[in-house]
């Protein structure tokens, strides 16, 4: 049962270069998240997902992008990479959202230099 | 907006101990659910024991249990006999009932002594 997937694990990008953070989810989730962890800061949602075709900003969107073209899969672009983006990124899926448990991927340690 | 205090960064309990991690919340809703999720040193973070508003039996889960306060919107986590295994990022997280989102605290850093 692999659950929720996430590639890379670790990755080192230059300021402005790209990247896309792969999610991948068996469970048959509607609901997908991205969440950014940060020392101290707890985690922040980026962007979510109801549903394939339908996709909604969180808290700190800024830099990134989402789409979601399955149920399985929910990728987050970079683009134009900063400093302030060095984060680890955790992507997670829930049933049903209200109430439901979320399971969690192991997060992507991301450095931006 | 909703919030969630975790006020305390770090602890530490010895082994077979008690321990009660606290959480507060701010909110103008009047049901939603309240979990606590716990991350490992492996980062996957994982579903410890959760709590919905509207029942007033605090939630258990074996060694976990909770002191659910709504008029105080205190919901603290207690973990007894504690054990090497529970070193780990404590999160206390907050979702609305028809809510989509879950908001989380800043973590408490618990480290279990031999």
């Amino acid at each position: 049962n692999a659950g929720v997937t996430q590639t890379p694990k670790f990755r080192i990008l230059k300021i402005g270069q790209s990247m896309t953070l792969q999610c991948a989810q068996d469970m048959n989730h509607n609901y997908m998240y991205w969440y950014r962890q940060d020392p101290g800061m707890g985690l922040k949602l980026i962007y979510y997902s109801v549903g394939a075709g339908i996709t909604d900003k969180g808290e700190v969107p800024n830099g990134y992008n989402v789409s979601r073209s399955t149920t399985e899969d929910f990728p987050l672009r970079l683009e134009l990479a900063a400093p302030s983006q060095t984060s680890v990124y955790f992507c997670a899926s829930s049933y049903g959202g209200s109430g439901t448990e979320a399971f969690f991927g192991q997060g992507t340690r991301l450095t931006v230099v | 907006a909703q919030t969630v205090t975790q006020s305390q960064p770090e602890m530490s309990v010895q082994e077979a101990e008690t321990v009660t991690l606290s959480c507060t919340y701010d909110t103008s809703e009047s049901n939603y659910y309240l979990f606590w999720y716990k991350q490992p040193p492996s980062r996957q973070m994982i579903l410890v024991i959760r709590q919905e508003a509207y029942k007033q039996q605090n939630a258990t889960e074996n060694r976990f249990s909770v002191n659910f306060q709504k008029a105080a919107k205190s919901f603290s986590l207690k973990i007894s006999d504690s054990q090497l295994g529970d070193t780990a990022m404590y999160f206390c997280a907050f979702m609305k009932s028809q809510g989509l989102k879950y908001i989380f605290g800043t973590g408490t850093r618990l480290k279990v002594l031999a």
